[in-house]
């Protein structure tokens, strides 16, 4: 079963170090999504791409965040500049066309100390 | 703009009990509805999800009905075991399909035997 991975599944940085997490979607799916979740609260958009292009950008992407995905297939979510703010669990997800349904990775635990 | 609110928790219950987790929403248009469940430590699990009005999703004995009228879409479940212990998530899906999600924040279920 090729479900959504992630990698690193958990990462400790130091403050103002760049970190970069790796999503590999469902192979057949075009589509492809960021999001970040905290402690106790639920998921956040960040960003969405359909193949390589990033359609969408959620206010919460900020200009240390570039998200990728070059070749319409793996993507990747760096963050430069690392703040103690940005610790979280960033999840990917992907969904085919047409289909209504998201799928998600078990998520990458960034800890920035 | 669009949101999901859900029942704070967390829910304690005993096994065999009925649970019940309500989630209400505002949106434009017709969103699609999901549940999502994630267990400790992993990502998130579709669980069931509703398109239109009166649909039911079911899955694993979760039920869930989506009531346009009072913007609804509370789930359920008969008789819950401990292995149903997990966090809970509402979510939307408002726009075209692949649109991302708008998540609640979350309902603690515990379950004891």
């Amino acid at each position: 079963d090729t479900g959504v991975s992630q990698d690193p599944r958990h990462k400790i940085t130091k403050r103002g170090q760049n970190v970069t997490f790796r999503c590999d979607p469902i192979s057949e799916h075009n589509r492809l999504y960021w999001y970040r979740q905290t402690l106790g609260q639920g998921p956040e958009f960040l960003t969405y791409f359909q193949n390589e292009a990033q359609l969408e950008k959620s206010r919460l992407l900020s200009d240390r965040f570039s998200a990728e995905r070059p070749k319409g297939s793996f993507s990747t979510l760096e963050i430069q500049r690392t703040e103690q703010g940005d610790s979280a669990m960033y999840l990917c997800a992907s969904s085919s066309q047409g289909g209504n349904t998201i799928y998600f990775g078990e998520g990458s635990w960034l800890t920035v100390v | 703009g669009n949101s999901v609110t859900q029942m704070e928790g967390p829910v304690t219950l005993s096994e065999e009990a009925f649970l019940t987790i309500n989630c209400t929403y505002t949106a434009t248009g017709y969103p699609s509805l999901f549940w999502y469940v994630q267990y400790p430590g992993e990502g998130l699990q579709l669980l069931l999800k509703a398109t239109k009005a009166d649909d039911k999703g079911s899955n694993k004995g979760f039920e869930a009905t989506y009531r346009k009228e009072t913007t609804s879409f509370h789930l359920e479940k008969g008789s819950v075991q401990v292995s149903d212990s997990a966090v809970y998530f509402c979510a939307l899906s408002a726009g075209q399909a692949g649109t991302a999600l708008i998540f609640g924040k979350g309902t603690t279920l515990s379950v004891s035997s």
